[in-house]
């Protein structure tokens, strides 16, 4: 079974829209971490967010947030008044104590901003 | 100069060669990972290490063998290539599980082609 689940494979906005890319995880451990990567066309992936399974309050960095629920199994990631320049493939990546922090990663999702 | 680095960054083999793709890190991390990314199915891992003596098969072991030659070396070898492994490979590297689990660092990737 898919531990972290990015149901949306490609979605396309309009420069300025706001935008939602989600992310589902499924685990049994109590200790864990969450990652959001960003992967732009030139194909480097770069670390945005790394929260573990106890903080549950929300961050916002600049025009990006993330929302983490627990309730839901759920790790979103917002980007507000969206840019060309967020134009990439962005993962979502689970990591457990249980399996030794062996990363898991999702599918990604295919962000295109449309000038 | 790249903390993380990966050589060749392309190759182009023909089926039934040894190929042997190698990894260096600066950072000083104990932990070391090799991931293949294919189109849809997002970064999937074949071999990771926690430290020099500790190699562990991850998910998609099978058709590669791995070596950590010191620290800051981990090679990943294709002892006979085969067209479905023809990827982008990521190598990583983390710190050892502390106070928390850091984030992995990438290298650029080598785009593997298998003819």
């Amino acid at each position: 079974a898919q531990k972290v689940t990015q149901a949306q494979t490609e979605i396309s906005v309009v420069e300025k829209e706001d935008v939602t890319l989600d992310c589902v995880y499924e685990t049994r451990d109590t200790t864990y971490y969450l990652f959001w990567y960003k992967q732009p066309p030139s194909g480097e992936l770069v670390f945005l967010i790394r929260r573990n399974s106890f903080d549950e309050q929300n961050e916002i960095s600049g025009r990006y947030s993330w929302n983490f629920q627990k309730s839901t199994s759920s790790f979103n990631f917002t980007i507000t008044a969206s840019q060309v320049v967020d134009s990439a493939v962005y993962f979502c990546a689970l990591s457990e104590v249980y399996t030794g922090n062996q990363f898991y990663f999702g599918t990604g999702t295919s962000l295109t901003v449309i000038p | 100069d790249a903390d993380v680095t990966q050589t060749p960054r392309n190759r182009i083999t023909k089926t039934g060669k040894r190929i042997m793709l190698e990894c260096s890190q600066t950072k000083g991390h104990d932990r070391m990972y090799w991931y293949r990314q294919d189109p849809g199915l997002g970064l999937r891992l074949i071999y990771y290490s926690f430290d020099v003596k500790d190699i562990n098969k991850g998910e998609i072991s099978d058709g590669y063998s791995v070596s950590r030659q010191a620290q800051a070396k981990f090679s990943l070898s294709l002892e006979s290539a085969i067209p479905n492994q023809t990827a982008l490979y990521f190598c990583a590297t983390s710190d050892t599980y502390g106070t928390g689990l850091d984030e992995q660092f990438f290298g650029p990737g080598t785009r593997l082609t298998v003819l």
